[in-house]
């Protein structure tokens, strides 16, 4: 079956630098991506996606990139603040074809310093 | 305006005792609805999943099981709970099945002791 694989599984940076998350998928036929932050005791929030028809994707001080061809996309974090602090979590889908299930990769605990 | 409910909040079981958790979607009609349960710092894994009343596909063979007695309404139980069943069970749902974002209830934190 699907599997989603995640990379680092923490990461600690400095207020103002970036952060970059990595993930892997293996099946081929995933077609959406989104990424989740999770912050102590709450939910899963959905904070950006991207589909297999778009290689990046900006909103604001984030970011997406997709490639394809190597099955991995990655999240980038500008300037990254103390309330950037959570756990990410990426995820694959493969759309409607797949009931919009999501495989989850395994989570990076990011902390920002002040 | 569509929103998703879940109770209870917290709960706290014996081994051995039975369990029912449920999730209620509103604004909205026809929903896939979807159980993740995450373990103390670990991540989200999908247990059961949900295209319409009374259909329910499992993602893991385990001690539990979902029904989906009315279209906006799923609910996930066990008979005899065991001690790793404890964790924090999230409901999601897809709002627009072409989009595929999927967003999570606020959860139902469980402790079987």
């Amino acid at each position: 079956g699907e599997n989603v694989e995640q990379h680092p599984s923490t990461l600690s940076v400095q207020e103002g630098d970036s952060a970059v998350i990595k993930c892997t998928y293996s099946d081929s036929a995933s077609n959406y991506f989104p990424w989740y932050k999770q912050e102590l005791g709450k939910r899963p929030q959905l904070i950006i996606d991207i589909r297999s028809n778009v290689g990046e994707k900006k909103d604001q001080r984030i970011a997406v990139t997709l490639n394809k061809t190597a099955k991995h996309f990655s999240l980038h974090i500008t300037e990254t603040q103390p309330e950037d602090s959570a756990v990410y979590f990426c995820a694959a889908s493969k759309g409607p074809g797949g009931y919009n299930k999501l495989i989850f990769g395994a989570g990076t605990r990011l902390a920002v310093h002040p | 305006s569509q929103t998703i409910h879940q109770w209870p909040a917290t709960l706290v079981q014996p081994v051995g005792s039975p369990l029912s958790l449920e999730c209620t979607v509103e604004g909205t009609s026809n929903p896939n609805l979807y159980w993740y349960r995450q373990a103390a710092g670990r991540g989200l894994q999908l247990l059961f999943y949900s295209v319409g009343i009374g259909q329910i596909s499992s993602e893991v063979p385990q001690n539990l099981s979902a029904s989906r007695p009315q279209d906006r309404q799923f609910i996930l139980s066990s008979k005899k709970l065991l001690l790793s069943d404890s964790g924090f069970y999230l409901c999601a749902w897809v709002p627009g099945l072409q989009s595929g974002e999927q967003y999570f209830g606020p959860g139902t934190r469980l402790t079987v002791t």
